[in-house]
């Protein structure tokens, strides 16, 4: 079974700063999806990106990027310019694109971001 | 375009009683995923459904929880004789379709707490 793990319960950072959040997951697969969503305090959850396994090229979306390293099942979010509204929880997931379960996301516990005046 | 929209968005319930979620799925979409988020935990899979189809309940408890899509109407998560243990966020997801390229949108989410 995939795992997805995010190592840091909590970060902060300064406002216009730019900030890292770590991602690290366990599969045998070699084709899947990641993603990052937010989830600010009103809980809903909000897709900021997604990366496919087969793509080199790490994806990009506004001030936020991705660093993903496959053989190392590594997949960083990088918050540029920060701003106050991106303070939330921010969750990774993946998604297999094989075998029969290919619609289930699993998540990690998340990372509580703070982002300081 | 309106999104996944999910009612009640908080429910309080004493132990015991019935829990009626309702999730009304992006028009369009006829793909609809049930998650649920224990307090400092991410989402857990639950159950997915395709109208008037159970694709796969694996991650649904055998008992006291059940859910449905009808041909019309949300789809609905029912969880009976609520327990403390039940207290949760309960979020559901859409897709147009099964490809494995379609993103799941997700509902506010509904949450539970079970006194």
């Amino acid at each position: 079974a995939q795992t997805v793990t995010q190592s840091q319960p909590e970060m902060s950072v300064q406002e216009a700063e730019t900030v890292t959040l770590s991602c690290t997951y366990d599969t045998s697969e070699s084709d899947y999806y990641l993603f990052w969503y937010k989830q600010p305090p009103s809980r809903q959850m909000i897709l900021v990106i997604r990366q496919e396994a087969y793509k080199q090229q790490n994806a990009t979306e506004n001030r936020f990027s991705v660093n993903f390293q496959k053989a190392a099942k590594s997949f960083s979010l990088k918050i540029s310019d920060s701003q106050l509204g991106d303070a939330a929880m921010y969750f990774c997931a993946y998604r297999s694109l094989s075998g029969g379960s290919n619609y289930k996301l699993t998540f990690g516990k998340g990372t509580l971001l703070t982002v300081n005046p | 375009n309106a999104g996944v929209m999910q009612n009640p968005r908080h429910l309080v319930r004493r132990r015991g009683q019935e829990a009626r979620l309702r999730c009304s799925p992006v028009k369009g979409h006829s793909h609809v995923y049930w998650y649920r988020q224990l307090p400092e935990e991410g989402l857990k899979f639950m159950v997915y459904l395709q109208k008037e189809n159970i694709i796969d309940e694996s991650g649904m408890p055998k008992e006291r929880f059940s859910a449905e899509f009808p041909k019309e109407g949300p789809s609905i998560l029912r969880i009976q004789q609520v327990v403390r243990g039940d207290s949760a966020a309960y979020f559901c997801a859409s897709s147009p379709k099964r490809a494995v390229e379609e993103t799941q949108y997700f509902g506010p989410g509904t949450r539970l707490l079970v006194l």
